[in-house]
């Protein structure tokens, strides 16, 4: 079945860096637009930034712009989040989202792995 | 690009309908009928129960509905029932080919 399977958070200290994994399997990955979107604990659904099927076209949201970086490999069906320059408020459950082909839409979502931003 | 606007928290008696708003801007909800709403359970991920405004994915009860006028989209959900007790969220395309989420909104079955 569709599964997407994050993993890389833990607890750092602000102003470091962390990088986030996501494996994908059960679909053709390298056809569709993947997102990274974030949830504080006990908060809210913020979004994060999102990817093209192909890489050519990346976009994130003004609290992460700069700091955080997305990319793929669609050789090994696999999204990244490169986050440096961590924040307190970045602290959060990170899901992988899968965007529906041609459509705006989230169809399919990752557990989410915790990233701590704490000394 | 400030979240979309959703009240906090409804309530509703089973049986009985409720709707939960999504205000936005001319330059997101107003803009495109590309709104999406998202269920939540605790501990869960989100799941997708309306996209592009009004459609329901298939699956997902017809109980579900979306509508929208100006810059304010809604999800009426009729003859509510325990297991729909949950947080909803709504979210949208921007002219920044960003997306944006609602704050979230709490629906009690009383």
């Amino acid at each position: 079945q569709e599964q997407l399977v994050e993993s890389g958070g833990g607890v750092v200290q602000p102003g470091r860096s962390l990088r986030l994994s996501c494996a994908a399997s059960g679909f053709s990955f390298s056809d569709f637009a993947m997102h990274w979107v974030r949830q504080a604990p006990g908060k809210g659904l913020e979004w994060v930034a999102v990817i093209s099927y192909d890489a050519s076209r990346k976009y994130y949201a003004e609290s992460v712009k700069g700091r955080f970086t997305i990319s793929r490999d669609n050789s090994k069906n696999t999204l990244y989040l490169q986050m440096n320059s961590l924040r307190p408020e970045d602290t959060a459950v990170y899901h992988c989202v899968r965007e529906e082909y041609n459509n705006v839409y989230f169809d399919c979502w990752g557990q989410g792995t915790l990233v701590t931003v704490s000394s | 690009q400030s979240a979309l606007t959703q009240p906090a928290s409804v309530s509703g008696s089973p049986g009985q309908s409720i709707t939960i708003s999504c205000t936005g801007t001319s330059s997101d909800v107003g803009r495109y009928n590309y709104v999406s709403w998202y269920q939540q359970h605790p501990g869960k991920a989100p799941k997708l129960i309306i996209y592009d405004v009004s459609d329901r994915p298939s699956g997902v009860s017809s109980r579900f509905s979306g509508s929208k006028s100006g810059n304010t989209a809604s999800l009426t959900i009729s003859g509510l029932q325990a297991e729909d007790e949950a947080v909803y969220y709504c979210s949208s395309y921007t002219t920044t080919s960003t997306r944006v989420f609602g704050g979230g909104t709490t629906l009690t079955v009383l």
